[in-house]
């Protein structure tokens, strides 16, 4: 186990909606980041939370928002809600933004309907 | 978009055997590592190769990195059962952690 935790497991939306989706970091890492896993693919990373500050973002929309809270955990919100969202969306955090290995999350699987 | 490919897509062995799979990359890197992901779980970071390593062993894992061809292989030995997951390679880029991973090789191991 990694000590990074998400929250929740599964989670089933109608398109349009809105979701939250929360990790918790493991102890001693600043740096959170998340990807999305379409079926069958490899995780896309979506963006990195340093310090509370965005640290890089992939090509995703700005409808695909983040936090990352003084204790370092990290939320990430999606805004109208569309089919292609449906996806593993995992959350990884490292010791810091130069640190090569990420701890990865058991993930929250969102199915938009 | 995907930085690599892994081949092959997918991978059925017979206990005991080894498997080989393969990573190509486009851009430079900084490190290369593989990740392995049971049942669409949560990724466990096998091992890291630096840019300037050609070789990296742990357990019954080998690694291979050629960066001129901008490929790398992983190498499990001895396979067993519970080494059925996905594998995917992912590719850190310099100044920052941020990883780009390929589509992942389907490793089936029978008993």
């Amino acid at each position: 186990e990694t000590g990074v935790t998400q929250s929740p497991t599964h989670l089933i939306k109608t398109r349009g909606q809105q979701v939250t989706l929360r990790c918790s970091s493991q102890s001693g890492h600043n740096t959170v980041s998340w990807y999305q896993q379409a079926l069958g693919q490899g995780p896309q990373f979506i963006f990195q939370y340093y310090r509370e500050e965005e640290n890089g973002r992939g090509n995703f929309p700005p409808r695909f928002s983040g936090l990352q809270f003084p204790n370092y955990s990290s939320e990430l919100n999606v805004n109208a809600l569309e089919l292609d969202d449906s996806a593993l969306y995992l959350c990884a955090s490292s010791r810091d933004s130069e640190s090569y290995e990420q701890y990865f999350g058991p993930g929250t699987r969102l199915t938009v309907t | 978009s995907q930085q690599g490919e892994e081949d092959p897509q997918a991978l059925s062995i017979q206990e005991g055997e080894n498997a080989t799979m393969n990573c190509s990359y486009k851009t430079s890197i900084n490190n290369l590592q593989w990740y392995r992901q049971n049942s669409g779980r949560g990724l466990v970071h096998l091992i890291l190769i630096r840019s300037n390593e050609r070789e990296k062993h742990s357990g019954r894992l080998r690694v291979t990195l050629d960066t001129s061809k901008k490929s790398s292989s992983l190498l499990i030995t001895a396979s067993r059962a519970a080494d059925t997951a996905s594998y995917f390679c992912a590719t850190g880029v310099y100044y920052g952690n941020k990883l780009v991973f390929g589509a992942g090789t389907i490793l089936r191991v029978k008993s």
